[in-house]
């Protein structure tokens, strides 16, 4: 079944450590995204790609940084994480070209940051 | 500015109705998304509209008035298993950005 994966699904660190975010999907969409989403509030993009090679940073501002070198692989990391960076952090992917014709998502579980 | 607003909470017995209502004010519009998120899980896509008027999937409708700014997702014969957040989004471009609401937390009770 094709689906949207992330690990690790929950992750607690220290400040200063550098963490990478994984997400790979299998549907073969060529946009995929970061948002980030704390509790009842809505989901803020933060890094977007419309395909390989192709990254823009979205409407938050970000210390992290994202790099799309093979279609089904988008990953995230954080240099020096702090405290500020704790979070839930989304991943979706879309297919502009799927037979509704609507640019529908499909997120991944989640990662869960704690910044200790 | 780009702004989404819908209620925060709201409470329904097993068996009604609850209608959930969402307005917006965005630069761009190419359809509007609800997605039910359930705690601790990803959200899932539940309707589309991109024209006025109701689009009827199962036990969920959902409605547009694009002169109105307005959308309402409409949640029939309530189960216990609707209880969850939903989230109104816009896809404010063609290329497929989206501005998300905050979500409304439906409550399911016996």
């Amino acid at each position: 079944e094709a689906d949207i994966y992330q690990t690790p699904r929950y992750l607690v660190i220290g400040t200063g450590k550098k963490i990478t975010l994984e997400c790979s999907q299998t549907m073969g969409h060529d946009k995929m995204y970061w948002y980030q989403q704390d509790p009842g509030m809505e989901l803020h993009l933060i890094h977007y790609s419309y395909g390989v090679n192709s990254t823009e940073k979205g409407d938050l501002s970000s210390e992290s940084t994202v790099s799309r070198i093979r279609t089904e692989h988008f990953p995230l990391t954080l240099e020096s994480a702090r405290p500020s960076h704790t979070s839930q952090y989304l991943c979706a992917s879309s297919d502009l070209g799927s037979s509704s014709g609507a640019n529908v998502l499909t997120f991944g579980a989640g990662s869960r940051l704690t910044v200790l | 500015g780009q702004n989404i607003d819908q209620p925060t909470e709201m409470t329904a017995t097993e068996g009604a109705i609850v209608q959930i209502n969402c307005t917006y004010q965005t630069s761009g519009f190419n359809g509007l998304f609800w997605y039910q998120q359930h705690t601790g899980e990803a959200p899932t896509f539940l309707s589309y509209n991109v024209l006025d008027g109701l689009e009827e999937k199962g036990r969920f409708s959902s409605f547009l008035s694009r002169s109105k700014g307005y959308s309402y997702l409409l949640l029939k014969e309530l189960q216990m298993k609707d209880s969850a957040s939903y989230l109104c989004a816009v896809n404010v471009d063609s290329w497929g950005k989206f501005q998300f609401g905050a979500g409304t937390q439906v409550v399911v009770t016996p």
